[in-house]
């Protein structure tokens, strides 16, 4: 019963494609979050999102767009990618309730190369 | 000068060592910080968390915040072959908030 799942696990794909990273959690949680793992094993956050409000770090390309067809699901999609755009990427989500701290559990990463 | 910075190792000790993991950071208005362990790949998972200055203990685990120094450590007693992962520091500004500043991480080998 995993609690945040991502799938694929592993995506290679060459220059210029369109993919799509599906994440999942059954925690409940409303609020969920792409982050962008490098090589350097930087975390940073691409997006936070729940169903009234998406957050975007402004250092995003705009070829990266969050889409949520409901609370329990958050994919990634990537449009035009490129070389540098390989890394692991993670899935999060967190409970947004006032006067909770705001634990995130993280989903076992995508990696993505592409060539 | 990055917001948040971490010895990146490798570190690597002897099985029972204490362990001391440390970050520092540049944004004063930091009020919650946490450490993440992530295994080899793997996601991160919560470890520690903490609002204030002063020290948490939790088992082998000790975190401790010196907010004047702008300065976090995680300290790790009788370190297990276990413990070898990449500990990660992060940190907000709002205690419940969402938005975390991660450091890069120093990757810890515990060696039986």
């Amino acid at each position: 019963d995993t609690a945040v799942s991502q799938t694929p696990k592993y995506l290679v794909t060459q220059m210029g494609n369109d993919k799509s990273i599906k994440c999942e959690q059954n925690l409940g949680h409303d609020t969920m979050y792409w982050y962008k793992q490098d090589s350097k094993k930087f975390l940073k956050i691409m997006f936070s999102y729940n169903n009234k409000e998406l957050i975007i770090n402004e250092t995003v390309p705009n070829r990266f767009s969050p889409k949520s067809p409901d609370k329990a699901h958050l994919n990634l999609h990537i449009n035009s990618l490129e070389l540098g755009d390989s890394a692991v990427y993670f899935c999060a989500s967190s409970k947004r309730e006032a006067g909770t701290r705001r634990e995130q559990y993280f989903g076992p990463g995508t990696r993505l190369t592409v060539t | 000068q990055k917001e948040v910075e971490q010895d990146p190792g490798p570190l690597s000790v002897p099985e029972g060592a204490i362990v001391s993991l440390n970050c520092t950071y540049s944004n004063s208005a930091f009020q919650y910080f946490m450490w993440y362990r992530q295994y080899s790949r793997k996601g991160p998972e919560l470890l520690m968390y903490t609002y204030s200055s002063g020290n948490k203990e939790d088992g082998r685990f000790t975190a401790q915040v010196d907010k004047s120094s702008k300065y976090i450590s995680l300290f790790i007693r009788d370190s297990q072959p276990s413990d070898s992962a990449t500990y990660l520091c992060a940190m907000s500004v709002q205690v419940y908030g969402q938005n975390f500043v991660f450091g890069p991480g120093t990757r810890l080998s515990v060696l039986p």
